[in-house]
């Protein structure tokens, strides 16, 4: 079985400082890997993902993200937090071996003090 | 632009109706997909189509029923037999097969809550 943990419900960091959020997951085979942020009442937008290669990711708005396989983790970084960069983010993992479903995590939220 | 359209945005239901959220896109996209989203609980999966007149229930099936008569649109009922339908709701795509390693997009949701 697979699944994915956000183990953090809140992430406070101040504008200008680095900021991490944080996924760990659990699959078969090999992960697909996926970063969403949500803004009050929208849809989740994708922000980046892994499939394979580079184990760090680059995406949207100048985020992040590093894959390590040996502590199963894919946390969410960013190296200079913006007071825009407040939301909800999501974690997502589907293993890449069988006809399995996307599984999306709690979800963290991440508010920048100015 | 391309992109996933649900309405209305904000819906009431009144005790033993079922009610209708619309979900279109536009992005030529071959799977859409359900998914409920509760405070705190994430996303969970109600059902999920890849081709016209063909679905499959996903985790929380019970009380909702879904039809895709038409590439582009994926409408989800839910109905008097869904208990607690208060949530925000979310329609997704993908370009291609269910659940691939592609992105899923996403609509803006309806909030849906009982009167």
């Amino acid at each position: 079985a697979q699944s994915v943990a956000q183990p953090e419900d809140q992430v406070n960091v101040a504008e200008g400082n680095p900021l991490t959020v944080k996924c760990t997951y659990s699959v078969s085979g090999n992960p697909y890997l996926f970063w969403y942020v949500q803004y009050p009442n929208r849809g989740l937008q994708f922000l980046l993902k892994y499939i394979t290669g580079d184990n760090l990711v680059k995406g949207s708005y100048g985020f992040e993200a590093e894959f390590n396989k040996s502590q199963t983790s894919f946390h969410l970084k960013k190296p200079s937090a913006l007071v825009s960069d407040s939301a909800l983010y999501f974690c997502a993992v589907r293993d890449s071996s069988s006809a399995s479903k996307i599984i999306f995590g709690s979800g963290t939220r991440l508010s920048i003090r100015p | 632009d391309g992109g996933i359209t649900q309405s209305p945005k904000y819906l009431f239901r009144k005790e033993g109706q079922n009610v209708t959220l619309s979900c279109e896109q536009n992005l030529n996209h071959d799977a859409m997909y359900w998914y409920r989203q509760d405070p705190g609980q994430g996303l969970r999966l109600i059902y999920y189509s890849q081709i016209v007149n063909d679905f499959q229930k996903g985790d929380i099936a019970e009380g909702y029923s879904v039809s895709r008569e038409k590439k582009e649109s994926f409408p989800l009922t839910v109905t008097s037999a869904q208990k607690n339908p208060t949530a925000f709701y979310l329609c997704a795509s993908t370009p291609d097969r269910q659940f691939s390693n592609q992105p899923q997009h996403f609509g803006d949701g309806t909030r849906l809550s009982i009167l």
